[in-house]
């Protein structure tokens, strides 16, 4: 499978602290993106990174990507009450997006 | 700015019935998208679709689900005799390109719900 693992699987931190989440991969990819998910709505892309980038900023996010590693890492800076919800990377391969299991933020006021 | 419209937003149907699903993607989009999340799962790739047919499939998108783009704008899903475990919220996905450096937009789903 194709599918990656995430970590940590949950997070709450407090308004103002930063919040960093994990995700590793198992073969080659193409690029790889982080899509965030309030309860119960669709995905929403946040940010997309190509394989031969290392590092790309939007806003308070921050995306790193070690292919040696086969790792990415969101980081969410200044955290705001806002930003709870459900965060997934996922990576191309071919023609499918495959998800990780998801870190799930709560960043409390 | 434009968006994947799915409907119903929730759907109840009984163990052995058929259910459709429907999709509107965006409208110049060419690439279509059928994922499903069963209740806080990881979200499952079931089917891709390009050119009026499947380019990919997953283990789970077996003879019983099928897709179809019936006219120039819907995208449906369908699931012929429902189980229990089909259970979950599909999302609908499209891109514009071959997708492989353009983002996919997701609908809010469809809740199916099979007692």
């Amino acid at each position: 499978s194709q599918q990656g693992e995430e970590d940590p699987q949950a997070l709450s931190i407090q308004e103002g602290e930063n919040a960093t989440m994990n995700c590793s991969y198992k073969t080659s990819i193409n690029n790889l993106q982080w899509y965030r998910q309030n309860s119960g709505r669709g995905l929403v892309h946040l940010i997309l990174i190509r394989s031969n980038e290392r590092e790309k900023h939007s806003g308070r996010l921050r995306v790193t990507l070690d292919t040696s590693k086969k790792s990415s890492s969101l980081l969410i800076t200044a955290s705001r009450a806002a930003d709870t919800a459900s965060y997934f990377c996922a990576f191309r391969g071919d023609y499918k997006l495959s998800f990780g299991a998801g870190t799930t933020v709560t960043v409390r006021a | 700015e434009p968006e994947v419209t799915q409907t119903p937003s929730h759907q109840v149907t009984q163990m052995g019935q058929e259910v459709i699903l429907h999709c509107v993607p965006i409208s110049n989009h060419l690439y279509f998208y059928w994922y499903r999340q069963i209740l806080g799962q990881k979200v499952e790739f079931l089917v891709s679709f390009y050119n009026n047919e499947i380019s990919e499939k997953s283990e789970i998108f077996d003879d019983q689900f099928s897709v179809e783009r019936p006219d120039g704008s819907n995208f449906t899903l369908k699931i012929r005799s429902t189980k229990l475990e089909d259970s979950a919220m599909y999302f609908c996905a499209s891109t514009g390109d071959q997708g492989y450096n353009s983002p996919l937009h997701f609908g809010n789903g469809t809740r199916l719900t099979v007692t």
